[in-house]
């Protein structure tokens, strides 16, 4: 059982925005505010979507954006694309003491594009 | 370019030990923690452990690995290692290097799996 909670699965059409939501457990998420976004496509490595909650990588579309609202953060993706269609995980930065440096992943998100 | 490749992956018995290798090209790797990511083969992403760089050098792992995985960087090398023994089944997956910053993965490698199993 993952530390943090994401739905199995969400979908939306073409041009359409969706929202993948991922609550903390244990972990409080709105604490740390250290909670990343990533992206799986079949086969492939993972790809860094969103960092320190709301940040995006350079090359990232601005379609992807993300926020945390209590004990929940969320992943939205607007103007949705065929090519978003993938997996899509949360992960959060856990440091109970200082300079401790460990990380948990939500169970994942099946994301289809209708 | 920036680049992770993984190797060291194959099969091995249960109780058994390997040694994963990630070499790393196109970016200032000394000044970059580096990790080990794995998932299991229609599972989800689960951090293994993390190497601090060589200022902090301190090293950190997942419940279910510690105390049977050690890992290890070589900066002249450019390369992080994981060390496993002890291997289970539950350990079957693919391997991940990721560098990070942020508190996030930046980077990773194409990964390299491991299968532990008579």
């Amino acid at each position: 059982q993952s530390a943090l909670t994401q739905p199995r699965s969400v979908s939306g059409s073409p041009g359409q925005s969706v929202t993948i939501s991922c609550t903390g457990g244990t972990i409080d998420i709105g604490t740390y505010n250290r909670v990343s976004w990533y992206q799986q496509h079949p086969g492939k490595a993972p790809k860094l979507m969103i960092y320190e909650v709301t940040k995006r990588p350079s090359g990232v579309p601005d379609r992807f954006s993300g926020s945390t609202s209590g004990n929940t953060a969320s992943l939205t993706i607007s103007g949705l694309q065929a090519e978003d269609e993938a997996d899509y995980y949360c992960c959060s930065h856990v440091g109970m003491h200082v300079g401790m440096h460990t990380w948990v992943f939500g169970g994942g998100t099946k994301l289809t594009v209708l | 370019e920036v680049q992770l490749v993984e190797s060291g992956g194959g099969l091995v018995q249960p109780g058994g030990s390997l040694k994963l290798s990630c070499a790393a090209s196109g970016f200032a790797f000394t000044t970059y923690p580096m990790n080990w990511v794995r998932q299991a083969p229609g599972k989800g992403l689960e951090w293994v452990s993390n190497i601090r760089n060589v200022s902090e050098n301190k090293m950190h792992y997942a419940d279910s690995v510690r105390g049977r995985f050690t890992v290890s960087r070589d900066d002249a090398k450019s390369s992080v290692f994981l060390e496993m023994s002890g291997l289970r089944a539950e350990d079957t997956a693919i391997y991940y290097c990721a560098g990070d910053y942020g508190y996030a993965f930046e980077m990773w490698g194409q990964g390299t799996m491991v299968t532990v199993s008579s």
